[in-house]
């Protein structure tokens, strides 16, 4: 596609359940980055994947969160045992590698409720 | 490690005035720095942004210019509209990588 795609755009769950959020990056982007942003909050780095390289895991918040990148493009972060405090809105974004006028493009993100 | 502050919000302004959001930065090396912008409703997208110091980057009336000396970023617009309201970031990604990392957001609100 053009553009980054999200989903589900948005997801209510109830506490205790796993979810699994999708992102498919811009194809050809060797870089992608999760965040979350709670209301009224800025940007949270969550996780950063570079081509094959080990992912930047320094963000996440806890040993609930995790996140894979299968092939090189498609990225699913799971959150196990969801809890209230998870709900937040999960951006995801891609950039291509070219030296030092990189621009990460975003998806729309996905609206997680933990109720 | 690297990362970015950027002014508190909200910013509340009149339209047609002066608008500064600051940002400055700690980062080894020579970072680049951008400026994103998230308008109700919709996804971040990039406005502007500086690879080198000195650089000044524009954007739909923003400007931003690169300060090594002072490691900051500054965005500025000499007359903000009502359609200016939005969240702004302030971001960085480091001269040996492409980790980037972002400001808290400011949000702006223009008034008629």
């Amino acid at each position: 596609g053009a553009g980054v795609s999200q989903s589900p755009s948005n997801k209510v769950t109830e506490k205790g359940k796993d979810v699994e959020l999708r992102c498919d990056p811009i194809s050809g982007h060797t870089a992608l980055y999760w965040y979350r942003q709670s209301l009224g909050q800025g940007l949270e780095f969550l996780i950063y994947f570079q081509g094959n390289s080990a992912p930047d895991k320094s963000g996440l918040p806890s040993d609930r969160f995790s996140a894979e990148r299968t092939g090189g493009s498609v990225s699913t972060l799971t959150i196990q045992r969801t809890q209230q405090e998870d709900s937040a809105v999960y951006l995801c974004a891609s950039s291509l590698v070219v030296g030092r006028n990189t621009e990460a493009f975003f998806g729309q993100g996905t609206r997680l409720t933990v109720v | 490690g690297n990362s970015v502050t950027q002014m508190e919000g909200p910013v509340t302004l009149s339209e047609e005035a002066f608008l500064t959001i600051n940002c400055t930065y700690t980062a080894t090396g020579y970072p680049s720095l951008f400026w994103y912008v998230q308008y109700p409703g919709e996804g971040l997208q990039l406005l502007l942004k500086a690879t080198k110091a000195d650089d000044k980057g524009s954007n739909k009336g923003f400007e931003a210019t690169y300060r090594k000396e002072t490691t900051s970023f500054h965005l500025e617009k000499g007359s903000v509209q009502v359609s200016d309201s939005a969240v702004y970031f302030c971001a960085l990604s480091p001269y040996n990588n492409n980790d980037m990392r972002f400001g808290a957001g400011t949000r702006l609100t223009v008034k008629p």
